[in-house]
């Protein structure tokens, strides 16, 4: 069981330059995030899944799209980096009632930076 | 969305108990109170969650007020290891949506 896994851990892109950031879990949970976190910074909200096929903006939505294809896979898709875009990306797996036998339900995190 | 309001830091001795209020006075009656907490640059730990009721489990106690506008998260015997950022969320989930909006934490400092 391995939880939330996140790809890639590093990212160097320049401005203008597209990439996908990939999230799968296996915990079966029907819920999943993806937030951003600035240095000394709390986490925010980017886009969410209720559901497979379902997905809903966050609290900084702008400059991202996701993609939730199956129930495992919840992708964050960079068109245009810009270097505002610079941060840690969190993903995030949770189960809908009550809580499983895991406590990690956040990925170990994308680091991207933006020239 | 329900916000949730907590002081910026506190701190704790060793072993004492560490008690983090949040405020929720916008809380629905379908909506849960989370806690996860943040050490270092790692990903969010969850630690408990409620509806109405006191929770307990083997991390921590969960304390809810009657009217649920606030809770209090306590930390039995807080260890070095417990620093951290503390954050209280409250979830917004129905049928078709599940948002969980992280606010500003606590950043719990546990000194020797």
């Amino acid at each position: 069981n391995a939880g939330v896994t996140q790809t890639p851990k590093f990212q160097v892109l320049k401005t203008g330059q597209s990439m996908t950031l990939q999230c799968a879990q296996d915990m079966n949970h029907n819920s999943m995030y993806w937030y951003r976190q600035d240095p000394g910074m709390g986490l925010r909200l980017i886009y969410y899944s209720a559901s497979e096929g379902t997905t809903d903006k966050g609290e900084v939505p702008n400059g991202y799209n996701v993609s939730r294809l199956n129930k495992r896979e919840f992708s964050l898709r960079l068109e245009s980096a810009a270097p505002s875009q610079t941060s840690v990306y969190f993903c995030a797996s949770i189960p809908r009632d009550g809580q499983g036998q895991e406590t990690q339900y956040f990925g170990p995190g994308t680091r991207l930076l933006v020239l | 969305d329900a916000k949730t309001t907590q002081p910026p830091s506190m701190d704790c001795a060793e072993g004492r108990a560490a008690n983090l209020p949040c405020n929720h006075s916008t809380i629905s009656g379908n909506e849960y109170v989370y806690w996860y907490r943040q050490i270092h640059s790692q990903g969010p730990q969850y630690i408990i969650h409620g509806l109405k009721n006191n929770e307990t489990n083997e991390m921590a106690s969960l304390i809810i007020t009657e009217d649920r506008k606030s809770s209090t998260l306590i930390l039995p015997h807080a260890t070095l290891r417990d620093t951290a950022v503390y954050y209280c969320i409250v979830r917004a989930r129905s049928y078709n949506t599940d948002k969980l909006i992280f606010g500003t934490g606590t950043r719990l400092q546990v000194f020797p």
